[in-house]
C-alpha cells in the first residue's frame, strides 16, 4: 500500500522559535490530508486538514503547505511554545475511509 | 461530553488468551475506527466500520475482530492473542470520512 514518510524523525527548536515538519507523501491520487497532534500517553488529536485543490491552509499558529508537484506537506509552527512537544503525524487519505499515516516527527522545544 | 472513550486503558494476555477492547463515542459519528500503533511506525487500521451495521477490514485484519454493536460502540477482538499483537490500540471515529477524533488507547502486553 501507499506509505508516508516524514524527512526528520526529531526536531529541537528553542521557545519562540518557528517549526517546520515535513511530509512526502508517494500517491499522486491523494486529495485529502491531516495533521495529527500527539502528547505522549495520549491519542492523536487533530490539528489542520488541507485537500489537494488548495495550496496552503492556516489555522491558529499553524499553516499547511502542500505541494503536489514534489508530494510534499509541511506543517509550521509559529512561536513554538512548550507545550507543542509531541509527534506529529501527517496522514493521507486516497481511498473511502482509509487514511495512511506517517511515523511521525518528534518536536521538542527548549525553553 | 467524553468524546472517543476505550476501555481497558491497559492488558496484559497470555498467548492464546481471548479479550474484547470497547470503544464508545458520544458525538453521533457515523464512521468508527480501529488502529495499532508500534514503536516506529505509524498507526495502521485494522478494521473500520462506515456506518451502523457495516465493517470493512483495513491494512492488517488479521487476528481480529470486530463488531459495531450500535451507532455508539465498536469493539474489536482478539480470539487468540499473540505475542506479535502487543501494541497500542486506538479507537477513533468521525463523521465523514475526514477528521478522526482517537481515544486514549489501549495498551495492550501479550507475553
Amino acid at each position: 500500500g501507499e506509505s508516508v514518510g516524514l524527512h526528520l524523525p526529531t526536531l529541537s527548536v528553542q521557545e519562540g522559535d518557528n517549526s517546520i515538519i515535513n511530509c512526502a507523501y508517494s500517491n499522486s491520487a491523494s486529495d485529502y490530508f491531516i495533521w495529527y497532534k500527539q502528547e505522549s500517553g495520549k491519542g492523536p488529536q487533530f490539528i489542520i486538514d488541507i485537500r489537494s485543490n488548495m495550496d496552503k491552509r492556516q489555522g491558529q499558529r499553524v499553516t499547511v503547505l502542500l505541494n503536489k508537484t514534489v508530494k510534499h506537506l509541511s506543517l509550521q509552527i509559529a512561536a513554538t511554545q512548550p507545550g507543542d512537544s509531541a509527534v506529529y503525524f501527517c496522514a493521507e487519505n486516497i481511498r473511502g475511509n482509509q487514511f495512511y499515516f506517517g511515523t511521525g516527527t518528534s518536536l521538542t522545544v527548549i525553553p | 461530553n467524553a468524546g472517543v472513550t476505550q476501555t481497558p486503558k491497559f492488558q496484559v494476555l497470555k498467548t492464546g488468551q481471548s479479550m474484547t477492547l470497547q470503544c464508545a463515542q458520544d458525538m453521533n459519528h457515523n464512521s468508527m475506527y480501529w488502529y495499532r500503533q508500534d514503536p516506529g511506525m505509524g498507526l495502521r487500521l485494522i478494521y473500520y466500520s462506515a456506518s451502523e451495521g457495516t465493517t470493512d477490514k483495513g491494512e492488517v485484519p488479521n487476528g481480529y475482530n470486530v463488531s459495531r454493536l450500535n451507532k455508539r460502540e465498536f469493539s474489536l477482538r482478539l480470539e487468540s492473542a499473540a505475542p506479535s499483537q502487543t501494541s497500542v490500540y486506538f479507537c477513533a471515529s468521525s463523521a465523514a470520512i475526514y477528521e478522526q477524533y482517537f481515544g486514549p488507547g489501549t495498551r495492550l502486553t501479550v507475553t
